[in-house]
C-alpha cells in the first residue's frame, strides 16, 4: 500500500532562519511526487512536481529535491507569509494522489 | 484564467439528511477528483471522474457518490449524513487525470453535520 509520512508535524522558525521539511514515501511505481501549500480554510495550492531521483525544482524561497525514498522542501530565509501547511503527495502509475499529513510551518517576524 | 470553483463554500446539515456539492473545473480540464479533508485523517481520496465516467474510487461507503456532466462539471452527493462526515470537501481538476502532471484545487466546501 502506498504511504506518505511527513516530518516534522509542526515547525516554528524565525524570519530568515532556513530549514527543511521531509516527506518519506513508499509507492510501487512512482509516477510523480507533488508539493502543495495550504493556507487555513483554503484549498491546496500547487508548488512542484518531481518525477525522478536527483531532480530539483525551485520557486522563490522554496527548493524541492527528490531521492528514491524521500523528498525535501528547503525553505531559504523564510518570511512570515510562508507560514502555511505544506503537503506532500505521491502518485503511482494509473493511480490518484496519496497525501501525507502535512507539516504546519509558522514563521515568526 | 478562472480557477476551480466549488459551491457552496459552507453548509450546515442535520444527521440523516443528504447533501450535494458542486465543482466547476478550470476550462479545458476533464478530470475531476474529490477529496475529504479532516484534522485526524488528512486528505483522503474519494473518487475521480473523467469524461463522465468514474475511473477511480477510494475507500468510502456507498453513501458517497458522484457524477460528472458533459461540460466536465462534477457533483458529489452524500446521503444519510453522519456526524463524522463533517469535513472540508475539496475537488481537484486536471487536464487528463492520472497520469497527470498538475492538479489544481478549489477552495473547498466546509460541511458541518449537526
Amino acid at each position: 500500500e502506498d504511504q506518505v509520512t511527513q516530518s516534522p508535524e509542526a515547525l516554528r522558525l524565525q524570519e530568515g532562519e532556513s530549514s527543511s521539511l521531509n516527506c518519506s514515501y513508499t509507492v510501487s511505481g512512482l509516477r510523480g511526487l507533488f508539493w502543495y501549500r495550504q493556507d487555513p480554510g483554503k484549498g491546496p495550492e500547487f508548488l512542484f512536481t518531481l518525477y525522478s531521483a536527483g531532480e530539483e525544482k525551485e520557486k522563490e524561497r522554496l527548493k524541492a529535491t527528490l531521492t528514491k525514498k524521500e523528498s525535501f522542501l528547503h525553505i531559504t530565509a523564510p518570511k512570515p507569509e510562508d507560514s502555511a501547511t505544506y503537503l506532500c503527495a505521491v502518485q503511482a502509475w494509473g493511480q490518484n494522489f496519496v497525501f501525507g499529513p502535512g507539516t504546519r510551518l509558522s514563521v515568526l517576524p | 484564467k478562472a480557477g476551480v470553483t466549488q459551491t457552496p463554500r459552507y453548509l450546515i446539515k442535520t444527521r440523516g439528511q443528504q447533501v450535494t456539492l458542486s465543482c466547476s473545473p478550470i476550462s479545458g480540464h476533464r478530470s475531476v477528483s474529490w477529496y475529504q479533508q479532516t484534522p485526524g485523517q488528512g486528505l483522503q481520496f474519494l473518487f475521480e471522474y473523467f469524461s463522465e465516467t468514474q475511473r477511480n474510487k477510494g475507500n468510502f461507503p456507498g453513501r458517497f457518490s458522484g457524477r460528472q456532466f458533459s461540460n466536465s462539471r462534477s457533483e458529489m452527493n452524500v446521503s444519510t449524513l453522519e456526524l463524522g462526515d463533517s469535513a472540508l470537501y475539496l475537488c481537484a481538476t486536471s487536464l487528463s487525470g492520472p497520469p497527470n502532471t498538475e492538479a489544481f484545487f478549489g477552495q473547498g466546501t466546509r460541511l458541518t453535520v449537526v
